[in-house]
């Protein structure tokens, strides 16, 4: 029953460090995103993948780059870790990426960049 | 592109009260919605949504919300609030024919024993 997994849960990093954070789901899904949040802004949209084989930008694409592996799994790129990318990132999917579709989460991964 | 308002970053509710938490959303075409409820270093989950069935769609623990298209908005309640209700809510919106979900800012609730 683990739905959608990502690792790690926590990590620290310098600036300049590169980082890949890894979401896996198991529903057989369709779609599959990626979210950071921070205090007071909600969940914005980093990158998404509506179909295996297929990437797109979200709301805040700089910085990033991702990979959609297989249809299981889509991996985020930090290539040179900055400060403002402190923050909380969330993997999601979704059976179909039509927009009466609910999301599934994972649990974060929670990111300092010192 | 969607914008959706949350208004009230914290709402402190006393357990037993109300739970009224308040969401508006831009579009003049009604979009799907979302009510999505997160706990304290956990992911979101899925409370109700709106695809345009009913207008007052029932959810999980109690929880429901009302699609007022007049007032463009969708805003979720629970008649009596329980200790673990204490969480962080998000309201978000998808334009038909999209696929990207717009999130609110989040109201934290609060219960008071």
């Amino acid at each position: 029953n683990a739905g959608v997994t990502q690792t790690p849960k926590f990590q620290v990093l310098k600036t300049g460090q590169s980082m890949t954070l890894q979401c896996a789901q198991d529903m057989n899904h369709n779609s599959m995103y990626w979210y950071r949040q921070d205090p007071g802004m909600g969940l914005r949209l980093i990158y998404y993948s509506a179909s295996e084989g297929t990437t797109d930008k979200g709301e805040v694409p700089n910085g990033y780059n991702v990979s959609r592996l297989n249809k299981r799994e889509f991996s985020l790129r930090l290539e040179s870790a900055a400060p403002s990318q402190t923050s909380v990132y969330f993997c999601a999917s979704s059976a179909f990426p039509q927009g009466n579709q609910p999301q599934h989460f994972g649990d974060g991964t929670r990111l300092s960049i010192l | 592109a969607q914008s959706v308002t949350q208004l009230g970053s914290h709402v402190s509710v006393s357990e037993g009260a109300l739970v009224l938490l308040r969401c508006n959303y831009s579009s003049s075409v009604p979009p799907y919605l979302f009510w999505y409820v997160q706990y304290p270093n956990q992911g979101l989950q899925l409370l109700l949504k709106y695809t345009s069935a009913a207008t007052l769609v029932k959810g999980i623990n109690g929880f429901e919300a009302e699609f007022k298209k007049s007032e463009t908005s969708f805003h979720l309640t629970k008649p009596s609030a329980h200790m673990s209700d204490a969480a962080e809510y998000f309201c978000a919106v998808s334009d038909r024919g999209d696929y990207k979900l717009s999130f609110g800012a989040g109201t934290t609730v609060t219960v008071r024993a």
